[in-house]
This record gives C-alpha cells, structure tokens and sequence, in this order.
C-alpha cells in the first residue's frame, strides 16, 4: 500500500463548478498537509497547508484534515479555466521531515 | 528573474552517457532537495542536503550522486544514464524548518536513449 493514495483523474468540470480534489494516506504521524498546484511544464507550487485536522480557507479553496479517517481534501469553489492544473497532496510528520507527496489529479476547468 | 532555476530544460541522451543537471537558488533557503516526477508515482526524493556540508540520501538515490558546490547551488549526475532514468527532474529549497513550503524551480525534462 502506498502512503499517499489520490485519484489521477483525469477530472473535467464546468467553468462554475465545485471541484472537489482528495488524498488518503496511511502514517497516522503526519500532521501537515499540503496541496501543491503543478500547471503544466512547471515546477510545482504550494498553494496551501494545514497542521493537524481542520479547515483552511484561502479566497475560492479550503483544505480540510480527518485526521481520523486519514483523509483530506481541497474544495474549489466557482472554478476557472485557470484551476486547469495537476493538483499534488503532501504530508509531513514534522516541519523538519522529508514530504510525501501524492501522484497526483489532473483537473480541466472548461470554459 | 525565477528564484529557483535549472538547467538545462530538456536533455536527450544516450544509454551510458554521464550527464549533469544543475540547480541554483536566490532564496538564500539552506536546504535543497532533487526530486524525480514520472506518471503515476508522483514526486520521488533522490537526495536532499541540509547544507553545503550535508548531504542525504533519499528513497530513489541509486544511479545518482549529487554535489552541493554552494549555498545556492546543488547538482545531480546521473553517472551511467539508462533508459529508466528518462523523467521530469525537480529541484526544489525550503528553508530551515518550514520543509512543509517549498520551493520548486522549472523542471528539467530527460530522455535517456
């Protein structure tokens, strides 16, 4: 079983629509997680982390952790032809361990 | 001008063949970090190094060795490049700490003949 476990999509949503994006994982020690956004020919780039379980909220995305069902997941609201992009979770038991990062799901936002 | 760069951006090779790729940083960060991408698996560490005299050994290190000449600049050679080598190659920094924010330069795509 790997670690990190997301859906490699690919996944095409309406331009307006509520993307929902989602990893489990199996270290129950990891306690920040992260979603990378990765446009294409590009390095990847945070968009957002969380430590521990709860929801983060940042303008049209909110990460959220169940620490107890090892499971997080990254909401987009009211989507745009610009969220096209490969979306990358990531965890971390420490801010000074090595990251885990997930596969990987490529989203299409149409227009 | 980019934080985190890479060179060069795309590479074909021969079977064999030692090759260098090259990563230099304007962060200022100490900690740097070589990752390979292919699909399916995701971002893979091949090795990381904490600073100019620190360098670890990641999940995937065999067939490579890197060189950390710098603060800013941390290299990875393939010695004998092979077929299975052929990948997306990241280099990314953090700084001290903060490993949960990292820094990603563009990429450096490589074809292994």
């Amino acid at each position: 079983q790997k670690e990190v476990e997301q859906d490699p999509g690919p996944l095409s949503v309406p331009e307006g629509a509520i993307v929902s994006l989602n990893c489990t994982y199996s270290n129950s020690a990891f306690q920040y997680f992260m979603w990378y956004r990765q446009y294409s020919r590009k390095g990847p780039e945070l968009l957002m982390y969380t430590y521990s379980s709860g929801n983060k909220e940042d303008g049209r995305f909110t990460a959220q952790v169940d620490k107890s069902s090892k499971y997080i997941s990254l909401f987009i609201r009211d989507s745009q032809p610009s969220d096209s992009a490969t979306y990358l979770c990531a965890m971390i038991r420490t801010s000074y361990d090595k990251v885990i990062f997930g596969p990987g799901t490529s989203l299409s936002v149409i227009p | 001008d980019a934080d985190v760069t890479q060179t060069p951006r795309n590479r074909i090779t021969k079977t064999g063949k030692r090759i260098m790729l090259e990563c230099s940083q304007t962060k200022g960060h100490d900690r740097m970090y070589w990752y390979r991408q292919d699909p399916g698996l995701g971002l893979r560490l091949i090795y990381y190094s904490f600073d100019v005299k620190d360098i670890n050994k990641g999940e995937i290190s065999d067939g490579y060795s890197v060189s950390r000449q710098a603060q800013a600049k941390f290299s990875l050679s393939l010695e004998s490049a092979i077929p299975n080598q052929t990948a997306l190659y990241f280099c990314a920094t953090s700084e001290t700490g903060r490993q949960e924010t990292q820094y990603f330069g563009p990429g450096t795509r490589l074809l292994v003949l």
